[in-house]
């Protein structure tokens, strides 16, 4: 099936540092999802993208639609102990029936250096 | 407040044994999804459902069964034939397929593990 490139796979904070984590695929996308899970719950939706080249903030977080539709960045400001968890991409194809469906990249794990 | 809910959060399995998952959502969403995950595995599809009495298998249905009987319930059957079982896993439920989305709601998740 389709595919999202997230990556990094996994990044160690330090309280105050930026991030920044992407997606990319071969496909073009008609939208982009970025999700926070913490451990042992469920995802929670931070930003939807909709249209090319869209920047959006929530707080400290800032996500992008690339131009080509084929990738999306999520960059965390200043972070702070309580952003780490797994960060998703996921992104939607087309409207419509199984194509409607969202696919997820493998997620980003942020971590507190030791 | 609407939301979706899965229940038990936590449930111990024998090996051969039939065990049900349970979702319900209250937000009058029509489609709804269950996602298993592994460590590093990210999150594959099990089964989605786009309306009532109507699913379809995603990536990794073997070993699975759902029905769609209500708008508001999905539930997961682990059957004895899923070799390997033991995992998280995440219901969640979005309005209609052929709408923009605006993000599927997600469960707090059910730990599946077979002792």
């Amino acid at each position: 099936g389709q595919q999202l490139n997230q990556s990094p796979q996994s990044m160690f904070i330090q309280e105050g540092e930026d991030v920044s984590m992407n997606c990319t695929s071969s496909s073009i996308f008609n939208t982009w999802l970025w999700y926070k899970q913490d451990p042992g719950e469920g995802p929670v939706l931070l930003i939807a993208l909709y249209k090319a080249g869209e920047l959006t903030s929530n707080g400290r977080l800032t996500a992008q639609f690339g131009i080509t539709r084929k990738d999306s960045f999520l960059n965390i400001s200043a972070s702070i102990p309580s952003d780490v968890g797994i960060y998703f991409c996921a992104g939607q194809l087309n409207y419509g029936g199984s194509q409607g469906n969202l696919i997820f990249g493998k997620g980003t794990k942020l971590s507190v250096k030791p | 407040d609407g939301g979706i809910t899965q229940s038990p959060k936590y449930l111990f399995r024998k090996e051969g044994q039939n065990v049900t998952l349970s979702c319900e959502q209250n937000l009058n969403h029509d489609a709804m999804y269950w996602y298993r995950q592994d460590p590093g595995q990210g999150l594959r599809l099990i089964y989605y459902s786009q309306i009532v009495n109507d699913f379809q298998k995603g990536d990794i249905a073997e070993g699975y069964s759902v029905s769609r009987e209500k708008k508001e319930s999905f539930p997961l059957t682990v059957t004895s034939a899923q070799k390997n079982p033991t995992a998280f896993y995440l219901c969640a439920s979005s309005m209609e397929a052929g709408r923009r989305l605006e993000g599927y709601t997600f469960g707090s998740g059910t730990r599946l593990t077979v002792v």
